[in-house]
């Protein structure tokens, strides 16, 4: 079965700053891998996802995924964060018949200081 | 227009009370979810239906019934509620079963027992 890892509960970054989320994934074959963004109150919008191809993924709101196979890794990236980004943010993975739904991390919580 | 809309958005009730939350989407989707999410913001996969028909059914207890009239919409019934029910559920539809296809989703449900 797969899984999902998001080794880091709460990130702070001053606003302006870069950001990197880490994401690790356990799945047999090739996984199809997903970023959402949650803010308060609402429901989950999908960021970017990455299936084949180009390993460098970009996505709305400025956001941009590495994934990385030798690491089993779908790192999230934004060169300068807005103190709207704060919010909480999960990694997913899809199995390959996609009936299990998807699989998600723990999600990490962002929080932007001014 | 809301992609894939919820109702209630907030359901206060108490133990042992029947309720039920609806779910419509606009996007000619054939699939549909609904997820849990804890109190630590976990989110888990309950039942999937790909042309009205249950796909999965993640240990979830019987008390917990799905009912999906059309392709549209996937209704939750939740018989004699529990404390540990209480929860924030999202629905959530795809195009198809496929796993790299993303999932829409809701603005959830946040439901509370007394």
């Amino acid at each position: 079965a797969q899984s999902v890892t998001q080794p880091d509960i709460h990130i702070t970054v001053s606003e302006g700053a870069s950001l990197e989320l880490r994401c690790n994934y356990s799945y047999g074959a090739t996984p199809y891998l997903f970023w959402y963004v949650q803010s308060p109150g609402q429901g989950l919008q999908l960021l970017l996802k990455y299936f084949s191809g180009d390993t460098l993924v970009q996505g709305i709101k400025g956001f941009e995924a590495e994934f990385k196979r030798s690491q089993s890794s779908f790192n999230l990236r934004k060169p300068s964060v807005h103190w709207s980004d704060a919010a909480e943010y999960f990694c997913a993975v899809g199995a390959g018949g996609g009936a299990d739904g998807l699989t998600f991390g723990k999600g990490t919580h962002l929080i932007i200081q001014p | 227009d809301t992609a894939v809309s919820q109702t209630p958005k907030y359901l206060v009730t108490q133990m042992g009370n029947d309720k039920s939350i609806k779910c419509e989407q606009n996007l000619g989707h054939d699939t549909m979810y609904w997820y849990k999410q804890d109190s630590k913001k976990f989110l888990k996969i309950m039942f999937s239906y790909n042309n009205k028909e249950l796909i999965i059914n993640e240990t979830v207890p019987n008390r917990f019934s799905p009912k999906s009239p059309d392709k549209a919409h996937l209704n939750l019934h939740i018989n004699s509620l529990e404390l540990g029910d209480s929860a924030v559920y999202f629905c959530a539809s795809s195009l198809g079963l496929e796993g790299n296809q993303p999932q829409h989703f809701g603005d959830g449900t946040r439901l509370s027992i007394l």
